[in-house]
């Protein structure tokens, strides 16, 4: 079935420094979603891709579709302790007719020292 | 608007009970999904409900059900607990009917304990 892999699992920086999460999928998404859950709490969606090689910015944070639609990165510059928590990537498996699934990778859990 | 509301926050349970948790999605929203999520597993899909009818539904045994009443209200019933079971349920509403496409706004949760 399908798999959505992302790296790393955790990672440790200090503040000011940069952070990146990859994920791949095994099959071609039609988007990609990315959400982020802060500790005790539950994932909020930051942002959506759809076209192949899309970049999206927010602030602080760079987003991008590969070209093949199977992988996508989030890139955090100069992280803040605001910016803890786990980032995870989202793919809708596509199944007949107009089912709604999400696959979520395993995340990565982001800590940031002060 | 009011968000995903999910009820109760916590629940503690014995072995082989059953249990039922509540989920009041978006107003407007039809599409209601299931996750579990524990730390060795992340978030799996339960099920996925739209006008009533389950859409999808995720690798878990028949002893997860759910159902979505005119309202679009869900419920979700877990029958003859096991400690397993213990997990973080979320739901998440969705305004699209077609797949994938907008996102999912999700529930506080609602912590399962298992004892």
């Amino acid at each position: 079935g399908q798999q959505v892999m992302q790296i790393p699992q955790y990672q440790h920086v200090q503040e000011g420094e940069d952070f990146t999460t990859y994920c791949n999928s095994s099959t071609t998404l039609s988007n990609i979603q990315w959400y982020k859950q802060r500790p005790g709490g539950h994932p909020v969606f930051l942002i959506q891709l759809v076209k192949s090689g899309e970049v999206k910015k927010q602030k602080r944070l760079t987003f991008q579709f590969g070209e093949a639609k199977k992988n996508s990165s989030l890139h955090i510059t100069a992280t803040q302790t605001t910016d803890v928590g786990t980032y995870f990537c989202a793919g809708p498996l596509t199944t007949s007719g107009s089912a709604r699934q999400l696959t979520f990778g395993s995340g990565t859990q982001l800590t940031v020292l002060p | 608007k009011a968000g995903v509301t999910q009820t109760p926050r916590y629940l503690i349970k014995t072995r082989g009970q059953q249990v039922t948790l509540s989920c009041s999605p978006i107003s407007g929203h039809r599409s209601v999904s299931w996750y579990q999520q524990t730390p060795g597993q992340g978030l799996q899909f339960l099920f996925e409900y739209f006008s009533e009818t389950q859409r999808n539904k995720g690798n878990f045994p028949g002893r997860f059900s759910g159902r979505q009443f005119s309202n679009s209200r869900s419920e979700m019933n877990v029958s003859t607990l096991e400690l397993g079971d213990s997990a973080l349920y979320l739901c998440a509403s969705s305004s699209s009917n077609r797949t994938g496409g907008t996102e999912a706004f999700f529930g506080q949760g609602t912590r399962l304990t298992v004892v």
